[in-house]
């Protein structure tokens, strides 16, 4: 157990609509990472938080946003979503920017 | 060309062999290097971290990093079948605003049979 928790485990919804992914850090680590999985895609990093601050963007759709609460939890929306925005979707926090990154256990998100 | 090459694999091997994984980088930046194990559908698990080149081991598992040749390696020893998982190599340069993000190969799976 990574100390990083992610809910839901599962989402299932349907296309043109908008969920939110929740993610809460490990205790004491400052940044949070949202990554997304898929099977041709594998591991892409879409946005990194510090602090409450947005530090770094991938490639991240204009659809999808993120924000990090005072608390330090993390949510990840999508919208308007489409059949290709199936994947699993990870978080990942560290302490400080460059440090290691622990991962949660993913959330994932069947659109149908 | 993706900035990280990883064979797919799959690779299979008999328990007690020597496993050896392998990644490829183009990306002069990189600063640190990580292995990261991934049972299916499950969150990756940080194995191996190292920033610079040459050998560090932890139990079973070594990770060599070869800067000069853009080239990291994971060796595990007395493999066992819960071995059996997906392997990440994963490489980070810290960006301009002091962000940092994660570039990972397409994972190798293993499986080692009894």
């Amino acid at each position: 157990d990574s100390g990083v928790t992610q809910t839901p485990k599962h989402l299932i919804t349907a296309t043109g609509q908008r969920v939110t992914l929740r993610c809460s850090p490990r205790s004491g680590d400052l940044s949070v990472y949202w990554y997304q999985q898929s099977l041709d895609q594998g591991l892409q990093f879409l946005i990194q938080y510090y602090n409450g601050e947005e530090r770094a963007k991938g490639n991240i759709l204009e659809r999808f946003s993120a924000q990090q609460f005072p608390d330090l939890h993390s949510e990840l929306n999508l919208s308007s979503l489409e059949l290709g925005d199936s994947a699993l979707y990870f978080c990942a926090s560290s302490v400080w920017t460059a440090d290691t990154q622990y991962f949660g256990p993913g959330t994932r998100l069947t659109v149908l | 060309q993706k900035e990280v090459e990883q064979d797919p694999g799959p690779l299979s091997v008999p328990e007690g062999a020597i496993v050896s994984l392998n990644c490829t980088y183009s990306n002069s930046a990189f600063q640190y290097f990580m292995w990261y194990r991934q049972y299916s559908r499950k969150g990756p698990e940080l194995l191996m971290y190292t920033y610079s080149s040459g050998n560090k081991e932890d139990g079973r598992f070594t990770a060599q990093v070869d800067k000069s040749s853009k080239y990291i390696s994971l060796f595990i020893r007395d493999s066992q079948p819960s071995d059996s998982a997906t392997y990440l190599c994963a490489m980070s340069a810290r960006l301009t605003g002091g962000g940092n993000k994660l570039t990972f190969g397409t994972g190798t799976q293993l499986k080692v049979e009894l």
